[in-house]
């Protein structure tokens, strides 16, 4: 697609219930982002895919999120039992390989809006 | 550890007045630094980047930012803003060019009236 796409872009749950979260990054970028913006902060890194593995998974909270992207493409960003302070917007971004043009630049999806209640 | 400092949660001007928006970080080896804009109900993209070189950087826009090491500063101007301008601003650090684990600021709301 031209921009990266985030599914859903507005999730409600209840306490407890597992949740995915979806993001289809721009074709060719082999780097993918997951961010977490809280109300009134700036986006925490999450997770680093460059290809299918995870090369920088140090922003996630606790074992009750996993990301996956088996293929090198689409990623997804899993919740189990989720939590009230779970609730955010979730960010997706991809970038181009080192070397390319707009060295440095994450191209970031509009966010999937999680509320927990 | 890495931080950013945005120092203003909230900068309201007028249209035409010139703007800045101030940004220190904090770093233990070299950074690169980046502008994001988020306008109201769209994505996070970026405004500007500093990697290396020429220490001022602009972006498209009119918008610029100067690097300078020894205040640890980023901070992005402008000399006459716009309408358009509004929007949220969020600086950022990195510690590598491919812009891996970006460290944001908690942004700045740039208000623009008439």
């Amino acid at each position: 697609g031209a921009g990266v796409s985030q599914t859903p872009s507005n999730k409600v749950t209840e306490k407890g219930k597992y949740v995915e979260l979806r993001c289809d990054p721009i074709s060719g970028h082999t780097a993918l982002y997951w961010y977490r913006q809280s109300l009134g902060q700036g986006p925490e890194f999450l997770i680093y895919f460059q290809g299918t593995g995870a090369a920088d998974d140090s922003g996630l909270p606790n074992d009750r999120f996993f990301a996956v992207r088996p293929e090198g493409s689409v990623s997804t960003l899993k919740i189990q039992r989720t939590e009230r302070g779970d609730s955010a917007v979730y960010l997706c971004a991809s970038s181009s390989p080192p070397g390319t043009a707009n060295t440095g630049e994450l191209f970031f999806g509009e966010g999937s809006r999680l509320t927990v209640l | 550890a890495q931080s950013v400092t945005q120092l203003d949660s909230q900068v309201p001007v007028f249209e035409e007045a010139p703007v800045e928006l101030r940004c220190n970080y904090s770093s233990s080896v070299s950074v690169y630094l980046f502008w994001y804009v988020q306008y109201p109900n769209q994505g996070l993209q970026l405004l500007l980047k500093y990697l290396s070189g020429s220490t001022l950087v602009e972006s498209i826009n009119g918008f610029e930012a100067e690097f300078n090491k020894s205040q640890t500063s980023f901070h992005l101007r402008k000399p006459s803003v716009h309408i358009s301008d509004t929007a949220e601003y969020f600086c950022a650090v990195s510690r590598n060019q491919a812009g891996t684990a970006l460290i944001f600021g908690k942004g700045t709301t740039l208000s623009v009236s008439s």
